[in-house]
């Protein structure tokens, strides 16, 4: 059982460049979600998405787009990447909003 | 706006020393909160808690809720140098909030 699998692992993008970062979860989740982690700033929500077909705004949307055309995979995409969107990247999923997430083990991005 | 605060941001300690890490919260539409363990990678699940007054105990780990002073501790007995990571507190509403995280170092 793989439980939630992100890749890339790690990519070094140049600024303006644009990529997409895969989540997939193999639990029937209905509930995914983006976070990025910074130093001394936990973990902030960048998109989630309550169910195939949805998604909706976190704390720190801007300059990230998503999709979940289906129930396993929910996609993060930047389109024209920046320094300022160094981070490490973690998809997690859940049953239901309330419950103890599931994480992927995380894409560290650097924006040169 | 919801928010998760945790204190302190980081410490040191000696091993066998107890710690006790402290989060509190303001969240509309509560429905519980998560205590995670962060090492190297992904965070890893330690509690949920959505009673107060109820503690949950894994070994020398053990954690406690208060709704309506909003906060709650996470406590770790006789700490070991595997203890060292970053302790995440998240409360759950419509989405899970997480507060920045307390640096812990356990020191042999």
């Amino acid at each position: 059982n793989a439980g939630v699998t992100q890749t890339p692992k790690f990519r070094v993008l140049k600024t303006g460049q644009s990529m997409t970062l895969l989540c997939a979860q193999d639990m029937n989740h209905e509930y995914m979600y983006w976070y990025r982690q910074d130093p001394g700033m936990g973990l902030r929500l960048i998109h989630y998405s309550v169910g195939e077909g949805t998604t909706a705004k976190g704390e720190v949307p801007d300059g990230y787009n998503v999709s979940r055309l289906k129930k396993q995979n929910f996609l993060l995409g930047l389109e024209s990447a920046a320094p300022s969107q160094t981070s490490v990247y973690f998809c997690a999923s859940s049953y239901t909003p309330g419950d103890g997430y599931t994480f992927g083990s995380g894409t560290r991005l650097t924006v040169v | 706006e919801d928010k998760v605060v945790q204190s302190p941001l980081s410490l040191v300690v000696h091993e066998g020393d107890t710690v006790t890490l402290n989060c509190s919260y303001e969240v509309t539409n509560f429905r519980s909160l998560l205590w995670y363990k962060q090492e190297k990678k992904a965070p890893t699940f330690l509690f949920m808690l959505t009673s107060s007054g109820i503690e949950k105990k894994s070994g020398r780990l053990s954690s406690i809720l208060d709704k309506k002073e909003l906060f709650s501790i996470l406590n770790i007995t006789a700490t070991q140098t595997g203890d060292s990571a970053i302790y995440l507190c998240a409360v759950g509403g419509n989405k899970l909030v997480f507060g920045a995280g307390t640096i812990l170092r356990v020191k042999s």
